[in-house]
């Protein structure tokens, strides 16, 4: 078990919805990171947040957005769902922003039908 | 070209036998290469963790990282049925905006008894 947390563990929605997936990072990591993980693409990184701060953004749609609060725990939002988003959602928390080691949650799965 | 390319297997080897597995990049950027075993439907598992070029071993599980040749192995000795999963390299560079990490495919393991 890493400490990383995320619900719900499975999602099953339908095209053109918005859902929410939720991250709580282990106890004393400030930085949160999502990841994507489709059987195509392999695990891709999406948007990293430090401190409630967003610091770096990778393939990330503008269907997708993410936030920190100040609690630390992190919410993931896609919205106008597609079939291409079904997938595992990772999210991965590192103790500050740097080389540090990413320790990764059990994921969550999307189907969208 | 992939920044990133990993065989993705599967590897089939009997129980006891020594295992290797291994990424190639194209980023000269990358500094920081790990690799994350993965089980089915789970989370990656962080195993090892390395810097630059050298080798660090960890019971069973040595990492090597060759940067002249981009090059990295994961080698497992003993192998286990319980090392059945799928092993992901990853990497990342040093500066800031430089911390999230890049994949590798995967390669799924399979270890006999």
């Amino acid at each position: 078990d890493s400490g990383v947390t995320q619900t719900p563990k499975h999602l099953i929605t339908a095209t053109g919805q918005r859902v929410t997936l939720r991250c709580s990072p282990r106890s004393g990591d400030l930085s949160v990171y999502w990841y994507q993980q489709s059987l195509d693409q392999g695990l891709q990184f999406l948007i990293q947040y430090y401190n409630g701060e967003e610091r770096a953004k990778g393939n990330i749609l503008e269907r997708f957005s993410a936030q920190q609060f100040p609690d630390l725990h992190s919410e993931l939002n896609l919205s106008s769902l597609e079939l291409g988003d079904s997938a595992l959602y990772f999210c991965a928390s590192s103790v500050r922003v740097g080389p540090y080691e990413q320790y990764f949650g059990p994921g969550t799965r999307l189907t969208v039908t | 070209q992939k920044e990133v390319e990993q065989d993705p297997g599967p590897l089939s080897v009997p129980e006891g036998a020594i295992v290797s597995l291994n990424c190639t990049y194209s980023n000269s950027a990358f500094q920081y290469f790990m690799w994350y075993r993965q089980y089915s439907r789970k989370g990656p598992e962080l195993l090892m963790y390395t810097y630059s070029s050298g080798n660090k071993e960890d019971g069973r599980f040595t990492a090597q990282v060759d940067k002249s040749s981009k090059y990295i192995s994961l080698f497992i000795r003993d192998s286990q049925p319980s090392d059945s999963a799928t092993y992901l390299c990853a990497m990342r560079g040093s500066g800031a905006g430089s911390y999230q990490l890049t994949f590798g495919k995967g390669t799924k393991l399979s270890v006999i008894p």
